[in-house]
């Protein structure tokens, strides 16, 4: 499996801020995820990105608010845009293994204050 | 994804084995199971996955019954380090997780 890290490991943010994270695969891979984890929940989609066309977003989250990129295969960026306490989660990136499986980041702390 | 039921908690003593059950009675003919756990404030670790044959690798077993309704995840000999979230998804593709079951490890 590919190892992923994710940047920054945590922040904390005023309200009306933006802040991208970044997550880096060490291999290429076709396809990466992100999701959002709030505060004692599970892990929720947010979108799906492959390199060279628009990310795919879930029901409930949008460009405008999430806008992500894909510039390559071994990298992507998520930026959360005028953020709002309700922003505070864990944001973590993942990519797809041979089976489908996923492999996960450690995530990224977000605190919106 | 086909919903999955997990119990929401279970205890287990270390060094005995630990099985974890999951119900996904309407899995679909090319869905697969997939487990993950989740260690507190860490990323989501795969373990195991498997489509109609029982699977076994370095870190647990997975059971799948012959009408792939429910399976059960087992961890042969649960350490203290295994206590964590585990979540089980059936799924082609896109993961759904649910709350999962809290496995505790204890002395």
């Amino acid at each position: 499996s590919a190892v992923i890290s994710q940047k920054p490991s945590r922040d904390i943010c005023q309200r009306g801020t933006s802040l991208t994270i970044q997550c880096q695969v060490d291999s290429q891979v076709t396809m990466m995820f992100w999701y959002r984890q709030q505060p004692g929940q599970s892990l929720t989609l947010i979108a799906t990105a492959n390199q060279g066309s628009e990310a795919t977003y879930e029901s409930g989250f949008v460009i405008d608010k999430f806008p992500i990129s894909r510039p390559n295969l071994t990298f992507s960026t998520l930026t959360v845009s005028n953020m709002s306490p309700e922003d505070s989660s864990i944001y973590l990136c993942s990519d797809l293994g041979q089976y489908n499986e996923q492999f996960f980041g450690p995530g990224t702390r977000l605190t919106v204050l | 994804d086909a919903k999955t039921t997990q119990p929401p908690s279970m205890d287990c003593a270390e060094g005995r084995a630990a099985n974890l059950p999951c119900n996904h009675s309407t899995i679909s003919g090319n869905e697969y199971v997939y487990w993950y756990r989740q260690i507190h404030s860490q990323g989501p670790q795969y373990i195991i996955h498997g489509l109609k044959n029982n699977e076994t690798n370095e870190m647990a077993s997975l059971i799948i019954t012959e009408d792939r309704k429910s399976s059960t995840l087992i961890l042969p000999h649960a350490t203290l380090r295994d206590t964590a979230v585990y979540y089980c998804i059936a799924s082609y593709g896109k993961l759904t997780f649910g709350q999962g079951t809290i496995l505790t490890v204890h002395p």
